[in-house]
């Protein structure tokens, strides 16, 4: 299995909602991302872990919460999120920290 | 501190021409550099990456890149376009030498390749 995979596809949520985006691979990496990317810019890094421990927290407003239940999963817990932050959510993995990233398709986050 | 720069927001080439998308880097050490490529409502595929060793380097879809040091340039090419090569394309550094082991890569702001036919 060479891929990151990432559920949902698409999620539409109101400003009050919990909802949480998934991320699932099997390449046996050791490192895993959340990214966010508006339209026509690149993906700005938003979390990081290594080795299932959080090594990054690039400023990101605690509305967003990762957790990294084990090894191959990552997950992205959202909770009163705001319209600006309707966005394509990328997760990526990679062997570790120092080798190139591999991306998921991402999640289209529309927040109403 | 790492960062890189793409300086064309557009690229359009014909069909069947060769194709070059520029980007520099700026890094204290030395560079692990990366392109991808985004398809509309896509994620990023990696292309290629640089680490050491022969300055041309080879990847998918019969894209090459070629490092310069002196010019810390890492330009995309491929020697013959084609209609689906049309896309976004992200440059991408990581310092290999800040430490920690934690940090993430840098993108450029991306380049919009556009292939004619």
């Amino acid at each position: 299995d060479t891929e990151v995979t990432q559920t949902p596809k698409h999620l539409v949520m109101g400003m009050t909602n919990k909802k949480s985006l998934k991320c699932e691979q099997h390449m046996g990496h050791r490192a895993m991302y959340w990214y966010k990317q508006k339209a026509k810019k690149p993906p700005e890094l938003m979390f990081v872990y290594s080795y299932e421990k959080l090594s990054i927290n690039e400023s990101v407003p605690s509305r967003f919460s990762p957790e990294c239940p084990n090894s191959s999963l990552l997950n992205l817990h959202l909770h009163a999120l705001q319209p600006e932050d309707s966005a394509l959510y990328l997760c990526a993995s990679s062997p570790k920290t120092s080798k190139a990233q591999y991306f998921g398709p991402g999640t289209r986050l529309l927040v109403l | 501190a790492q960062s890189v720069a793409q300086p064309e927001d557009q690229v359009n080439v014909a069909e069947g021409n060769p194709l070059t998308v520029k980007c520099t880097y700026s890094v204290s050490g030395n560079p692990y550099l990366f392109w991808y490529v985004q398809y509309p409502n896509r994620g990023l595929q990696f292309l290629l990456k640089y680490i050491t060793g022969d300055n041309l380097v080879k990847g998918s879809y019969g894209f090459e890149a070629e490092f310069n040091k002196s010019q810390t340039s890492f330009h995309l090419k491929k020697p013959s376009a084609l209609v689906s090569d049309s896309a976004l394309y992200f440059c991408a550094v990581r310092d290999l030498e800040s430490g920690g082991g934690a940090d993430g890569i840098t993108f450029g702001k991306g380049t919009h390749l556009i292939i004619q036919p």
